[in-house]
């Protein structure tokens, strides 16, 4: 099945510098690729996505690149502000056929230092 | 206001004793699932349904059960927890075409503890 590897695991920045999390999957068959944030004590919440048929997307401060060849996915936040603080969590789905599984990876706490 | 619920919100109970989390959703999503969400794993699926009377298992779908007979409700069935069924869990839905899904939708989560 697929497997999700989400790095770092913890990461503190200063409000105003910029945060890549970087996420791997397995699956070549993948081809759905969501980012969710999860603030303390809160549901997860979509914030970004991005389908195997492009290679970038961007939403204001925030972008996610993916390089189908090499199985790997990022979220870039740019200009961070202190209510970015939470936990992202990368995703993959072959979303197709007769599997529409979505795996997560572990999770990024981001800590955006005012 | 669309939304998905989920009861109860907590819930303590014995070993082996069985119980019901229900799910439900009022924005028509054909896709449904759960997940458990425990410290440093990060969120898993268990189970998820494309439609009326299409389940499919996660990752981790021992130890639970779930049936779609209508399309708002999903209930997440411990026919006996164990102890390392402690977790938190998520109702999540979605629309979906024929060949993806889309943004997933959570409830608010439910807090279990089994002793």
């Amino acid at each position: 099945g697929e497997n999700v590897e989400q790095h770092p695991s913890t990461l503190s920045v200063q409000e105003g510098d910029s945060a890549v999390i970087k996420c791997t999957y397995s699956d070549s068959a993948s081809n759905y690729f969501p980012w969710y944030k999860q603030e303390l004590g809160k549901r997860p919440q979509l914030i970004i996505d991005i389908r195997s048929n492009v290679g970038e997307k961007k939403d204001q401060r925030i972008a996610v690149t993916l390089n189908k060849t090499a199985k790997h996915f990022s979220l870039h936040i740019t200009e961070t502000q202190p209510e970015d603080s939470a936990v992202y969590f990368c995703a993959a789905s072959p979303s197709g056929g007769s599997n529409y599984k979505l795996t997560f990876g572990k999770g990024t706490l981001l800590t955006v230092n005012p | 206001e669309a939304q998905v619920t989920q009861n109860p919100r907590y819930l303590i109970t014995v070993t082996g004793k069985k119980l019901t989390v229900t799910c439900s959703q009022n924005m028509n999503h054909e896709y449904m699932s759960w997940y458990r969400q425990d410290p440093g794993l990060g969120l898993r699926q268990i189970y998820y349904s494309m439609n009326v009377e299409v389940t499919d298992k996660g990752d981790v779908p021992e130890g639970y059960k779930v049936s779609r007979k209508e399309k708002r409700n999903f209930p997440l069935i411990l026919e006996s927890p164990s102890p390392n069924q402690t977790s938190l869990y998520f109702c999540a839905s979605s629309w979906a075409g024929s060949d993806r899904v889309y943004e997933q939708y959570f409830g608010p989560g439910t807090r279990l503890t089994v002793t």
